[in-house]
């Protein structure tokens, strides 16, 4: 499968515990971006990366999340103490970052969190 | 600022009615995307369409359509003779073209197709 890939597709974790989520793009993407969807919303940015470099964060992402992407190939987001409001489903997208043409975000399945 | 609006935020149509999803978008880009996309209930975004801010036409694959019309800043949906398999949430997006390719979602309609 050449997709954007998840792990795990569901975590279900209690209030206080941290947690961390995979993202595998598609082989050779430069970019890697990552958004948050809640019960009823579209997706929202959080924060994206070229190569191993995270070049923007959104006011979302409080100080508990933490993004990484230290090879430039796959990036891990956790999260620290979770909260209730933490429930949601983490999206990843890759695309290339070539100059010359359009930039195709391909998003993965998604990791539904629920915090309890 | 970037923003779009779905102002429908649920609908129910019976199968075979046709149906049209309502995408406002606000920009000051004068070159950007625009899309839709399907959330059916296993969570997965399945792309649908992209549209380019110079392009104007509008498009049609197979019982889908779309209404692109700049002066009123919407990008319209319509599904002809829709079918129960339609019934998805549906997002509206717009991305700049300089904008470090964030794509900014609405807020979604929810699509309920009754057999």
């Amino acid at each position: 499968d050449t997709g954007v890939s998840q792990d795990p597709r569901h975590k279900i974790t209690k209030r206080g515990q941290n947690v961390t989520f995979r993202c595998d793009p598609i082989s050779e993407h430069n970019r890697l971006y990552w958004y948050r969807q809640t019960l009823g919303q579209g997706p929202e940015f959080l924060t994206y990366f070229q190569n191993e470099a995270q070049l923007e964060k959104s006011r979302l992402l409080s100080d508990r999340f933490s993004a990484e992407r230290p090879k430039g190939s796959f990036s891990t987001l956790e999260i620290q103490r979770t909260e209730q409001g933490d429930s949601a489903m983490y999206l990843c997208a890759s695309s290339p970052a070539r100059t010359s043409s359009y930039n195709e975000q391909f998003f993965g399945p998604g990791t539904r969190l629920t915090v309890l | 600022a970037q923003k779009v609006t779905q102002a429908q935020t649920e609908i129910s149509v019976v199968e075979k009615e046709d149906v049209t999803l309502d995408c406002v978008y606000e920009t000051r880009d004068t070159t950007y995307y625009l899309f839709w996309y399907k959330q059916p209930p296993s969570g997965e975004l399945v792309f649908l369409i992209r549209r380019n801010s110079f392009d104007e036409q509008n498009e049609i694959s197979g019982r889908y359509s779309w209404n692109f019309q700049k002066s009123t800043s919407s990008f319209n949906f319509t599904i002809t003779a829709s079918q129960v398999v339609d019934s998805a949430v549906y997002f509206c997006a717009l991305r700049g073209l300089n904008r470090d390719d964030k794509i900014i979602f609405g807020k979604g309609t929810r699509l309920h197709i009754l057999p």
